[in-house]
């Protein structure tokens, strides 16, 4: 099993530019998320979904959207990037809600805006 | 807002010595996982307690859990070089889970 995959791993963008990160889990897994990790900052949690068409909010949404229109698939949206968006982005993806399951990462997407 | 803290930022030892690293959070909590992130990859998980232990252990590593204190350690015995990584408790926060910033360990050959 290949776990959580994301691409693309490594993108520079320019300002006002858009693109699209994306996530593919194979454990059938019905949470997955969108996290992002800046120095000293940890993980901030961007977005999140929790099956097949829904998504929702987490602590850090604005200037970004999602859309898990497969049940394997989460994808993270940047419309009009600014370079407060420059970050490594994780998706990741658990069986279950909170710390109860263990939540599977994938290897990260650098994103730099310049 | 984060919900679980690490502490201390960095630390530095020695291969051979343990390594303690600690997490405080602010809300009750059902379950508080820690994770391993090698430096330039994704975060890997370790180990999982829940609210209704107090200890927990799997091969060098001890994880306690302090409910009343709202706060968790990972102790790591007998620390080799390959154990240097960033350390990140998880707490539960509604649907997801929340991460601390991590401890950043280093452990000289």
């Amino acid at each position: 099993n290949a776990g959580v995959t994301q691409t693309p791993k490594f993108r520079v963008l320019k300002t006002g530019q858009s693109m699209t990160l994306l996530c593919a889990q194979d454990m059938n897994h019905e949470y997955m998320y969108w996290y992002r990790q800046d120095p000293g900052m940890g993980l901030r949690l961007i977005h999140y979904s929790v099956g097949e068409g829904t998504t929702a909010k987490g602590e850090v949404p604005d200037g970004y959207n999602v859309s898990r229109l497969k049940k394997q698939n989460f994808l993270l949206g940047l419309e009009s990037a600014a370079p407060s968006q420059t970050s490594v982005y994780f998706c990741a993806s658990s069986y279950s809600t909170g710390t109860g399951n263990t939540i599977y990462f994938g290897e990260g997407s650098w994103l730099t805006v310049v | 807002s984060q919900q679980g803290e690490e502490d201390p930022q960095a630390l530095s030892i020695q291969e051979g010595e343990n390594a303690t690293m600690n997490c405080s959070y602010k809300t009750s909590i059902n379950n508080l996982q820690w994770y391993r992130q090698n430096s330039g990859r994704g975060l890997v998980h370790l180990i999982l307690i829940r609210s209704n232990e107090r200890e927990k252990h799997s091969g060098r590593l001890r994880v306690t859990l302090d409910t009343s204190k709202k706060s968790s350690s990972l102790l790591i015995t007998a620390s080799r070089a390959a154990d240097t990584a960033s350390y990140f408790c998880a707490t539960d926060a509604g649907v997801a889970a929340r991460f601390g910033a991590g401890t950043r360990l280093t452990v000289k050959p």
